[in-house]
C-alpha cells in the first residue's frame, strides 16, 4: 500500500536558519503531495501541496518540490521564524484520482528559539 | 465563509461506553473524512461520506461507525469504548469541484478512563 516516510525530529533550529524536512513515499501511479501544519491545540492546515511531478508548491516562504525519480516532497524554508514552531505532517493522496483519503507521515516537530 | 466545526472538542468517558462526535463541514462541500489522530499511530483515516454514503473506509473495528446527513453535517460514533480509542479524532471537508484539497477542523480530543 501507500506510504510516506519522514524525518521525526524533533528539530531544533535558531531563528533565521534554514529548514530542512526530508519525506520520500511509496505509491503506484501519480499520486497529489501535501505538506500539513499543526499548531500546538489546533486540526491541520493545508500548508503546501503539488500535484505532478516537477511542481513546486509554496506558501509563507515554505517550499518543495514534487521529484518523481527520487519519490521525495522535502520541505524547506530559508529563514525559520519562532511563529513556525509546530508539527510538520507530510501526506499523499490516493492514487487514482481519489484525493479523499490522505496518507500521512509520523510528523515532524519543528520548535524555533529566538 | 466558516471553517469545519467539530463538537464537542473535549470529551472523557470510560471503557465500554459509547460516544458520538459531530462534525460540520464548510458550507457547500460534501464529502467528510475521519482521521484519528494518536501519539504512537499518527494519523489514520477512518472513513469518508459523500452524499450521505460512505465512499471509503480504512482499517478500523466494526466499533467504528459514521454517517452523513442531507445537509452534508457527519457523525462518528465509537461503541464499546477501550482505553486505546483515546485519540484526537480530526474531521476533513473538501470541496467537490477541488477535490485535492482537505480543510481540517480543530478535532475532538476523546480520553477513555
Amino acid at each position: 500500500g501507500n506510504s510516506v516516510t519522514q524525518m521525526e525530529g524533533p528539530v531544533t533550529l535558531s531563528e533565521e536558519a534554514f529548514l530542512t524536512i526530508n519525506c520520500t513515499y511509496t505509491a503506484t501511479g501519480y499520486p497529489s503531495l501535501f505538506w500539513y501544519v499543526q499548531y500546538p491545540g489546533e486540526g491541520l492546515q493545508l500548508l503546501l501541496k503539488a500535484t505532478k511531478a516537477d511542481d513546486k508548491g509554496s506558501n509563507k516562504g515554505f517550499e518543495a518540490t514534487y521529484r518523481k525519480e527520487t519519490t521525495s516532497f522535502h520541505l524547506e524554508k530559508g529563514s525559520v521564524q519562532v511563529s513556525d514552531s509546530a508539527v510538520y505532517f507530510c501526506a499523499l493522496s490516493e492514487v487514482g484520482g481519489s484525493n479523499y483519503k490522505l496518507t500521512f507521515g509520523k510528523g515532524t516537530l519543528l520548535t524555533v528559539n529566538p | 465563509k466558516a471553517g469545519v466545526t467539530q463538537t464537542p472538542r473535549y470529551l472523557i468517558k470510560t471503557r465500554g461506553q459509547q460516544v458520538t462526535l459531530s462534525c460540520s463541514p464548510i458550507s457547500g462541500h460534501r464529502s467528510v473524512s475521519w482521521y484519528q489522530q494518536t501519539p504512537g499511530q499518527g494519523l489514520q483515516f477512518l472513513f469518508e461520506y459523500f452524499s450521505e454514503t460512505q465512499r471509503n473506509k480504512g482499517n478500523f473495528p466494526g466499533r467504528f461507525s459514521g454517517r452523513q446527513f442531507s445537509n452534508s453535517r457527519s457523525e462518528m460514533n465509537v461503541s464499546t469504548l477501550e482505553l486505546g480509542d483515546s485519540a484526537l479524532y480530526l474531521c476533513a471537508s473538501t470541496n467537490s469541484r477541488n477535490t485535492d484539497t482537505q480543510y481540517f477542523g480543530p478535532g475532538t480530543r476523546l480520553t477513555v478512563l
